[in-house]
């Protein structure tokens, strides 16, 4: 059974372009949830899709979104990128909402010059 | 504000040693506590998830511990080995699942 898929892995971006990056879960799970990991503030809860749907949402500002489709395969995307935004983005999926089975990827690797 | 307190921030220990690694929580309501092994470099792995209900939880040499009166945890590991060496991330979920993380513990085992 595959794993998380996250592409790309690695990213190089300048101050205020965009990026969007991809999250494929594991077959059959249908939820799908996105971290931020910096050496400062450590792991933080980006948002949670479920059947396409967001179902929460953490303490980021607007630039960040996302999106899942409807073969559960999810997106993020950062606008107006800032020095700030370089970090591990994490994308992990689940079977069920409730993430009690939340399996990651390997993570892209995001620097913003 | 829901909070995830881990103790140290990190530890050097000898191969075969023991030891164990401290989690504090303020997040309330509680839904379910997990402990993740990161590697350098890579994404964090489970090893163990305990509900309300559930005061200790076994994974081979992981042995994790929680008491939901006193909001604690600690992840015990028996006779380390090299590849033990990681981050371990101590992740609170609370009230619609939403996980409040920790800062983790930089675990350095030396042959």
């Amino acid at each position: 059974k595959a794993g998380v898929t996250q592409t790309p892995r690695y990213l190089i971006k300048t101050r205020g372009q965009q990026v969007t990056l991809s999250c494929s879960p594991i077959s059959g799970h249908r939820s799908v949830s996105w971290y931020q990991q910096t050496p400062g503030q450590g792991l933080q809860f980006l948002f949670e899709y479920f059947s396409e749907t967001q179902r929460n949402k953490g303490n980021f500002p607007g630039r960040f979104s996302g999106r899942q489709f409807s073969n559960s395969r999810s997106e993020m995307n950062v606008s107006t990128l800032e020095l700030g935004d370089s970090a591990l983005y994490l994308c992990a999926s689940s079977p069920r909402q409730d993430n009690t089975e939340a399996f990651f990827g390997q993570g892209t690797r995001l620097t913003v010059v | 504000k829901n909070q995830v307190e881990q103790s140290p921030q990190s530890l050097i220990i000898l191969e075969g040693k023991n030891c164990t690694l401290q989690c504090n929580y303020t997040v309330s309501p509680f839904s379910n506590l997990r402990w993740y092994k990161q590697d350098t470099g890579r994404g964090p792995v489970s090893l163990t998830i305990m509900t309300f209900s559930e005061n200790t939880k076994s994974n081979g040499r992981y042995t994790a511990t929680l008491d939901a009166d006193t909001k604690q945890s600690s992840l015990h590991i028996t006779a380390s080995q090299l590849s033990d060496s990681a981050s371990y991330i101590c992740v609170v979920s609370g009230g619609s699942y939403i996980p409040t993380f920790g800062r983790g513990t930089s675990l350095i085992v030396h042959p």
